[in-house]
């Protein structure tokens, strides 16, 4: 079976630095995502990585190890608009490149 | 219009009701996505077209009818629907769909379906 494990919600002081965990036991295995969600609105693109190491786009940067099964993404210098659902998601190779989301992380930025 | 757009936004349905949720999207991509958002669990995916014909049915009910009749644009029909359907159904398109590797999905804003 297949199963991406994320944790249901954090809460993170703005200014800090957060760092939301997501780990995979999947059959095949061709890239992770990340989405944003913030409530009530579409889940955007953050982030693709398929290679080891971690990839920085401002703000945000996400790590991926395939050995571990396991990624993160980090929020730096957070802000309130940051508070969101983020959510994992890995592609199954051997299923046509399906999409396999986790329940998403809660994050809530407080003042 | 830019983007994935649905319609309704919220819909409110008895269980005998036949009601229809519309997905467009503007992006000239070639595949798109039903996805099912239940409170606290992972998306679903539901169905898949790509290029106007369903290459995935995730083992939907059948009271769930998609229609896709260009590329632009997809259909979920409802018809004797239970309250456990109510949920928020997010459309998404791609510039490939299954298949081609990793596919970056751009969603709609959903539509938040009650079920009474």
């Amino acid at each position: 079976g297949q199963n991406i494990d994320q944790p249901t919600e954090m809460t993170a002081t703005e200014g800090a630095i957060v760092q939301i965990n997501c780990t995979y036991q999947t059959s095949g295995f061709n890239g992770l995502f990340w989405y944003q969600q913030h409530a009530g609105e579409a889940p955007t693109f953050l982030s693709y990585n398929v290679l080891d190491g971690l990839e920085e786009k401002g703000r945000f940067s996400s790590f991926l190890s395939r050995s571990k099964g396991y990624s993160y993404l980090l929020l730096k210098e957070l802000q309130m608009k940051d508070s969101a659902s983020y959510l994992c998601a890995v592609v199954i190779y051997n299923q046509g490149g399906k999409l396999i989301f986790g329940q998403g992380t809660e994050l809530s930025v407080k003042p | 219009e830019t983007g994935v757009t649905q319609t309704p936004r919220h819909l409110v349905m008895g269980m005998t009701n036949k009601k229809s949720l519309k997905c467009e999207q503007h992006l000239g991509h070639n595949a798109m996505y039903w996805y099912k958002q239940s409170a606290k669990k992972p998306l679903e995916l539901m169905f898949v077209y790509s290029l106007e014909e369903r290459v995935e049915n995730n083992s939907v009910p059948s009271r769930f009818s998609p229609e896709c009749p260009n590329s632009s644009h997809l259909f979920l029909h409802l018809h004797t629907l239970q309250p456990e359907d109510s949920a928020l159904y997010l459309c998404a398109s791609s510039q490939a769909g299954l298949g081609s590797g990793a596919n970056v999905l751009t969603f709609g804003a959903g539509s938040r379906l009650t079920v009474l």
